[in-house]
């Protein structure tokens, strides 16, 4: 199975600063890495697909990057809205398609 | 307008099986490069992804659940089931299906329903 390892496990921002969460994999995924944002008490929404192509609808301050095994979502211009927990999450070949154990954004 | 709705018990006892219901609307649960997953969500944890049914009725499991696990469709009524066997407390989460599509570089669960909770305790 592919591990996925995100970090940090939380963090805490101000509004209008710029945050960057990263998520590492045990071995290559091509681009099949995907990010997900849970706001408290709803369901996951799909942000950025294929590493880093933005979903429809998601804001343009939500953006994505890929090196190798490491993935990275960064968020800028932060809102209050965007206090959530974020997801990455692995779809190459066959399941299982892990989800990282998530990173906490609080908002200060 | 694509949507997906989970039902099933709020409640289940040790060692029963839990049924869970995923409705969807807005796709055809047999249209190619697509299938629908259950992912469940401990409280305050993070998600595991539990099983998948394919377009083609292809299945696949969780290994460390496969034992307890069944997914199954029924296209006329656009439902994907889920049974899970001998429940346990530590089974106590948020259910959720989602669907996943797949189109060149877009592989994810791009739709997700509501979830609902489980609680397994006697």
């Amino acid at each position: 199975d592919i591990q996925m390892t995100q970090s940090p496990s939380s963090l805490s921002a101000s509004v209008g600063d710029t945050v960057t969460i990263t998520c590492r994999a045990s071995r290559s995924l091509n681009t099949y890495l995907n990010w997900y944002q849970q706001q408290p008490g709803k369901a996951p929404r799909l942000l950025i697909y294929g590493a880093v192509s933005l979903q429809s609808g998601v804001p343009s301050r939500f953006s994505a990057s890929a090196s190798g095994t490491d993935f990275t979502l960064t968020i800028s211009r932060l809102q209050p809205e965007d206090s959530a927990t974020y997801y990455c999450q692995q779809t190459f070949i066959t399941p299982p398609w892990e989800f990282g154990l998530g990173t906490k954004v609080e908002i200060k | 307008q694509v949507t997906l709705k989970e039902s099933g018990p709020a409640l289940v006892k040790p060692t029963e099986t839990l049924t869970l219901t995923c409705t969807v609307s807005g796709f055809s649960l047999s249209s190619a490069r697509m299938g629908v997953s259950w992912i469940r969500q401990p409280p305050g944890k993070a998600l595991e992804w539990l099983a998948h049914i394919f377009s083609n009725d292809e299945k696949v499991y969780s290994a460390s659940l496969k034992s307890r696990l069944t997914i199954s469709r029924d296209t006329s009524k656009s439902q994907v089931v889920l049974t899970m066997t001998n429940m346990d407390p530590l089974d106590t989460a948020t259910y959720y299906c989602a669907r996943k599509w797949y189109s060149g570089t877009l592989d994810a669960f791009d739709f997700w329903g509501q979830g609902t909770v489980v609680t397994v305790s006697s």
